[in-house]
C-alpha cells in the first residue's frame, strides 16, 4: 500500500495561494491520488482526484508530475474557513476483484490568518 | 440531497460495555467503509463491505465486528469497550465502478469510553 508523506502544519494569509505537495514514492500503477479536507469533528470531505499531469475543479487544481511520485494541492486565494487539516490518499477504490482502501496518512493542518 | 447518515451521534459507555453504531450510506452506494479517528489521530481504517460481503480489514480489533446488510446500511459492533476506544467512528459510502474516488463520510458517531 502506498505510503504518503505530507507537512505537518502550513501557515497562509488570506488571499494567498497555498500549495500542499504530498510524497507517495510507491505509488502503484493503478492508484489514484485524491485529496479530503477535514474540519474538527466532522467527516473528510472530497476536494479533488487525479491520475496524472493536472486536473482543476472550482475549489482547487491539482498537479501531479509524470513520475507520480508526488502530487500538489493548490487552493488559489484562501479564506479563513479554509483553516483545516487536508489529506493525500493514495489507492484505487475500484481496483479489480480486491477493493482498495483508502489509508489516511498524517495529514496537514493548515491555518488561515487574517 | 441525502447524505449519510450515522446513528447515533453521540454515545457514552462504560468499560466492558458494548456499543453498536450505525451507518446508512447514500442510496444505492453499496460499499462502506469504516473509520476510527483517535483525539489528535488520523482516521484509521478499520473495515470495508462490498455488496453486503467483507472487502477488507484493517486495524479492526478482534473485540469488534461488522456487517452490512440487505438495504446497504451497515452495523459496527463494539464489545467489551476500553477506554482507548474512546473516539470519533466515520462510516463513508460509495457506488464502485464510477470511479471518481470520492468517499462520501457522515458526520460521525463520537463514543467515550468512561
Amino acid at each position: 500500500l502506498a505510503k504518503t508523506t505530507q507537512p505537518i502544519s502550513m501557515d497562509s494569509y488570506e488571499g494567498q495561494e497555498v500549495n500542499i505537495t504530498c510524497s507517495h514514492n510507491n505509488i502503484a500503477t493503478n492508484d489514484y491520488i485524491t485529496w479530503y479536507q477535514q474540519f474538527p469533528s466532522q467527516g473528510p470531505r472530497f476536494i479533488i482526484q487525479g491520475y496524472k499531469t493536472k486536473v482543476t475543479n472550482e475549489v482547487a487544481s491539482l498537479f501531479i508530475p509524470a513520475d507520480r511520485k508526488s502530487s500538489t494541492l493548490s487552493l488559489p486565494r484562501v479564506s479563513l474557513s479554509d483553516t483545516a487539516v487536508y489529506y493525500c490518499l493514495v489507492g484505487d477504490l475500484d481496483r479489480g476483484s480486491t477493493l482498495g482502501r483508502l489509508y489516511f496518512g498524517r495529514g496537514t493542518q493548515l491555518t488561515v490568518w487574517p | 440531497a441525502a447524505g449519510v447518515i450515522q446513528s447515533p451521534r453521540h454515545l457514552i459507555k462504560e468499560k466492558r460495555e458494548t456499543a453498536t453504531l450505525k451507518c446508512y450510506p447514500i442510496p444505492r452506494h453499496d460499499t462502506v467503509y469504516w473509520y476510527q479517528q483517535g483525539p489528535g489521530q488520523d482516521p484509521q481504517f478499520l473495515i470495508s463491505f462490498y455488496e453486503k460481503m467483507q472487502s477488507d480489514k484493517g486495524s479492526i480489533p478482534d473485540r469488534f465486528s461488522a456487517q452490512q446488510f440487505s438495504d446497504y446500511h451497515s452495523e459496527l459492533n463494539m464489545s467489551s469497550l476500553e477506554l482507548g476506544d474512546s473516539a470519533l467512528y466515520f462510516c463513508a459510502g460509495y457506488k464502485k465502478g464510477i470511479n471518481t474516488g470520492e468517499l462520501f463520510f457522515g458526520e460521525g458517531s463520537r463514543l467515550t469510553v468512561l
